[in-house]
């Protein structure tokens, strides 16, 4: 069955830009969504589609889909950013997918 | 405002069954698709099962195919998981997610989320 991978942690300084990745075979011939998820509260949907952002969403979350490898882009990271988080994919033939989880610290 | 609010969770033995509710309110019910998304204590979240915005279509992850049945009832706007032989590896808080974009299909991309109802199985 088909399986991404994330690191499970990545830090960054205030004000930095932060890359979290996901890593699968062919990745980039399926359509990537993240999620960033708080202590005790629900997942929130940040990208999707592997570059659109949702209404709501500040413009500091980028996203890019290439190859093996997707990655999540969060520039002038915030403390507000500190979070877990998903990615998942999902094709016309692949039921959704997540990858284990990314823990951000902002440090 | 739109909102999911899970409900049915609880502590069950293994083997037994279990049915969640999903009551969705603040958007067109019938015009999305729905699933159901789990996530076991401190570890990642995996997707159980979605149902186009008909019901004609359902899909099932497949730790759960055969054991688990997605419905829902637009009429009442509400979603529905009914879980049958239930192990100790479906222990988790379940989450009912709106798809985000109308399809006539069971959908991928989940944007709006409820709470969680928790689901423990042990004897």
């Amino acid at each position: 069955s088909y399986a991404m991978t994330q690191p499970p942690s990545v830090s960054v300084s205030p004000g930095q830009t932060a890359s979290i990745t996901c890593s699968g075979d062919e990745l980039g011939d399926k359509y990537v969504n993240w999620y960033q998820q708080k202590p005790g509260q629900s997942p929130v949907l940040v990208i999707y589609e592997d570059v659109k952002r949702p209404s709501g969403i500040p413009e500091r979350f980028s996203g890019s889909n290439s190859g093996n490898t997707a990655t999540l882009t969060i520039s002038g990271t915030q403390a507000m950013d500190e979070a877990d988080y998903f990615c998942q994919a999902w094709d016309s033939s692949t039921a959704a997918i997540f990858g284990g989880g990314t823990k951000l610290a902002v440090l | 405002e739109v909102q999911l609010v899970e409900s049915g969770g609880g502590l069950v033995q293994p083997g037994r069954s279990l049915r969640l509710s999903c009551a969705a309110s603040g958007f067109t019910f019938d015009d999305y698709a729905m699933h159901w998304v789990r996530q076991a204590p401190g570890k990642g979240l995996e997707w159980v099962s979605g149902i186009s915005w008909s019901g004609d279509s359902r899909d099932y992850a497949d730790s759960v195919k055969g054991r688990f049945t997605i419905s829902r009832d637009n009429a009442k706007n509400s979603l529905y998981l009914q879980m049958t032989s239930l192990r100790a590896e479906d222990t988790a808080l379940y989450y009912c997610t709106k798809n985000f974009l109308m399809t006539t299909g069971v959908g991928h991309t989940f944007d709006i989320w409820g709470q969680g109802t928790m689901v423990t199985v042990s004897s």
